[in-house]
């Protein structure tokens, strides 16, 4: 069965330089949800889109901007990049509320 | 503030153990309750729990949700090698996206 796609699986950057994550649902699913997991910690909700508006937010730094596109798609935008960015960084999508499928992740390392 | 904590944090047996593992939580406008399993990568869904005391099985994983007294277990029998990973709990709410998780249950499996 198809999975949710993220690329690049791994990106490493400079700080204050700028990064764009991207992310494509499985086929059908309306629903996008990014999260940031830092090394050891749990997943943290950052914002999430349903059908191209955004839906919720959460603890988004104003750094970051994301938005979803006519197929679904979504990227993820980060500027002024900081050592503290550097985490995994998970996308993941639904057709219903909560059954959330998470994508394999983007390693976002900050140098 | 919505919380949700598992415990062990971790958790270490040999092959044939069985586990159990618990997830509780304080949410607001509780909706739904998710296992995943998560290895090196992304979190894979397990199980989602609406209802009190409705067992949800698949092979030798099962889950149970206690709405009454917030918690949750998740069960693994006869367990094995490639059951080692972290085990995350996630709680859904009304009118959010936002999945909260738990710090997780690292399961090591040894032979």
């Amino acid at each position: 069965a198809a999975g949710v796609i993220q690329s690049p699986r791994h990106l490493i950057k400079e700080k204050r330089e700028t990064a764009t994550l991207k992310c494509y649902p499985i086929p059908r699913h309306d629903t996008v949800y990014w999260y940031q997991q830092g090394p050891g910690q749990d997943p943290q909700f950052l914002i999430s889109f349903y059908e191209k508006m955004q839906s919720d937010k959460g603890s988004i730094p104003d750094r970051f901007s994301a938005q979803q596109f006519s197929d679904y798609h979504s990227e993820l935008n980060m500027s002024s990049l900081e050592l503290g960015d550097s985490a995994l960084y998970f996308c993941a999508s639904s057709s219903a509320p909560d059954t959330q499928y998470f994508g394999p992740g983007t390693r976002l390392t900050v140098l | 503030e919505d919380k949700v904590v598992q415990s062990p944090l971790s958790l270490v047996v040999h092959e044939g153990d069985t586990v159990t593992l618990n997830c509780s939580y304080e949410v607001t406008n509780f909706r739904s309750l998710l296992w995943y399993k998560q290895e090196k990568k992304a979190p894979t869904f397990l199980f989602m729990l609406t209802s009190s005391g409705i067992e949800k099985k698949s092979g030798r994983l099962s889950s149970i949700l206690d709405k009454k007294e917030l918690f949750s277990i998740l069960n693994i029998t006869a367990t094995q090698t490639g059951d080692s990973a972290v085990y995350l709990c996630a709680v859904g709410g009304y009118n959010t996206d936002k999945l909260i998780f738990g710090t997780g249950t690292r399961l090591q499996v040894f032979p």
